[in-house]
């Protein structure tokens, strides 16, 4: 079965810095693409970031551009967020998503099948 | 950027009832829509993809259409477990959009 499984998040300071992981299991990890999705308390769903399988396409949401960055390291089936200048509007459950990867033109985020149950990050002072 | 604008933000209804649910493009998108079931303190599952396509165990009472700028997502007879918040998403090429959801509570 397919499974994804954030770690990382907790409590810090506006301006701090914070590394999410997302370790994966259960299928052919280099062969997908990966999404980070976010969630402020009470609040809709956030695409905050793509990367593809090879790491050669990323791409970010304008309100975390410049102070995100993913990367992946496909030999240990992981994706990580570094997360920097963190403010109170980045607070939120942060989940890792699978990409389906639809065939259709241009790259980047299609539909997201797999899901972590992700974690939480809280910018306060 | 595409937005999507999605109504109602809260529907009423009961075991049985069929229910629609609608998100309109600021900009045709092809059928580059999926639609998500969440209940809360869990994380979204895909229910929907490229308009149409149901996700593979999902029941059959849900079903989705449109293209260019309207999509639904229909759930017929109702179930307990249905009720929960629903979201669109628009993928881009280099992003995604998310709707503001729809909570279906129980009338």
């Amino acid at each position: 079965e397919a499974q994804l499984v954030e770690s990382g998040g907790g409590l810090v300071k506006p301006g701090g810095s914070l590394r999410l992981s997302c370790a994966a299991s259960g299928f052919d990890f280099n062969t997908y693409h990966l999404n980070w999705v976010r969630q402020a308390p009470g609040k809709g769903l956030e695409w905050v970031s793509y990367i593809s399988s090879s790491s050669s396409y990323i791409y970010y949401a304008d309100s975390v551009k410049g102070r995100f960055t993913s990367s992946r390291d496909n030999a240990k089936y992981s994706v990580f967020l570094q997360m920097s200048s963190l403010r109170a509007e980045d607070t939120g459950v942060y989940f890792c998503a699978r990409d389906r990867g639809e065939v259709r033109p241009g790259t980047g985020t299609t539909s997201m099948d797999v899901w972590g149950q992700g974690t939480t990050v809280t910018v306060s002072s | 950027d595409i937005q999507m604008t999605q109504s109602p933000s809260t529907l009423s209804a009961s075991v049985g009832d069929r229910v629609t649910i609608t998100c309109r493009a600021s900009q045709s998108i092809y059928r580059w829509v999926a639609w998500y079931q969440q209940k809360p303190g869990k994380a979204p599952k895909v229910l929907i993809y490229k308009a149409s396509n149901l996700e593979s165990g999902v029941p059959s009472r849900f079903s989705g259409s449109g293209s260019g700028t309207e999509f639904t997502l229909t759930i017929n007879s109702l179930q307990p477990d249905d009720f929960a918040t629903y979201y669109c998403q628009h993928y881009n090429t280099y992003s995604a959009t998310f709707g503001q959801g729809t909570k279906l509570e129980i009338k």
